[in-house]
């Protein structure tokens, strides 16, 4: 059973259009995270739930938009996508806001 | 914000060979983890360690909260410790993690 599941797990589009990558998790889990992994491999976090509360938003465009329609699910939609947009973004969960990480496989964003 | 800066940037090994990653942080945390990212992208959690020693088989690690870094132990590495090793940092940040650069490890046969 995967704990962390993000689809699709790669994804090539065009300039401009809108697209979704869905996340899940079955452990239970309180807090939900969104975070972008760019071509020099630096992670950094885009959004976290907490039980579907949006607790941060990490000066993000505002072309992307969470949504947790439970405390399993965060999904990420992206609106109008730019060539810099491609990256690898990675779902992760955890118990607690101060405890360990459990990430998804990632989904790996190529922007044409 | 705080800054997490890890050493080495690149370290290449013999397989069987030990070694010691590094990170240090500028600020108190109270939320510290190590991952490793394999040469597939998954990224892995090797321990939650914010102060203390753990060991978890060949991998130990163990922070210094007071002094401000941390260090990651792999013994007798094998090809399958290859990737990217990543330190991440917080403080009562509603879970959000500082990354380091990472250290890239190579182990050859």
């Amino acid at each position: 059973d995967t704990a962390v599941s993000q689809t699709p797990k790669y994804l090539v589009t065009q300039m401009g259009n809108d697209k979704s990558i869905k996340c899940e998790q079955n452990l239970g889990h309180d807090t939900m995270y969104w975070y972008k992994q760019d071509s020099k491999k630096f992670l950094k976090i885009m959004f976290s739930y907490n039980n579907k509360e949006l607790i941060i938003n990490e000066t993000v465009p505002n072309r992307f938009s969470p949504k947790s329609p439970d405390k399993a699910h965060l999904n990420l939609h992206i609106n109008s996508l730019e060539l810099g947009d491609s990256a690898v973004y990675f779902c992760a969960s955890s118990q607690v806001e101060n405890y360990g990480y459990t990430f998804g496989s990632g989904t790996r964003l190529t922007v044409v | 914000g705080i800054q997490v800066e890890q050493s080495p940037p690149d370290l290449i090994l013999q397989e069987g060979a030990n070694s010691t990653l590094r990170c240090n942080f500028s600020d108190s945390v109270n939320n510290l983890q190590w991952f490793h990212q394999n040469p597939w992208g998954q990224l892995i959690n090797l321990f939650y360690i914010p102060s203390g020693t753990k060991q978890n088989g060949r991998l130990s690690a163990t922070t210094v909260a007071t002094e401000r870094y941390s260090l990651l132990y792999i013994s007798s590495s094998q090809t399958t410790d290859s990737g990217v090793y990543f330190c991440a940092v917080s403080y009562n940040q509603g879970g959000k993690l500082i990354f380091g650069q990472g250290t890239e490890l190579s182990v050859k046969p």
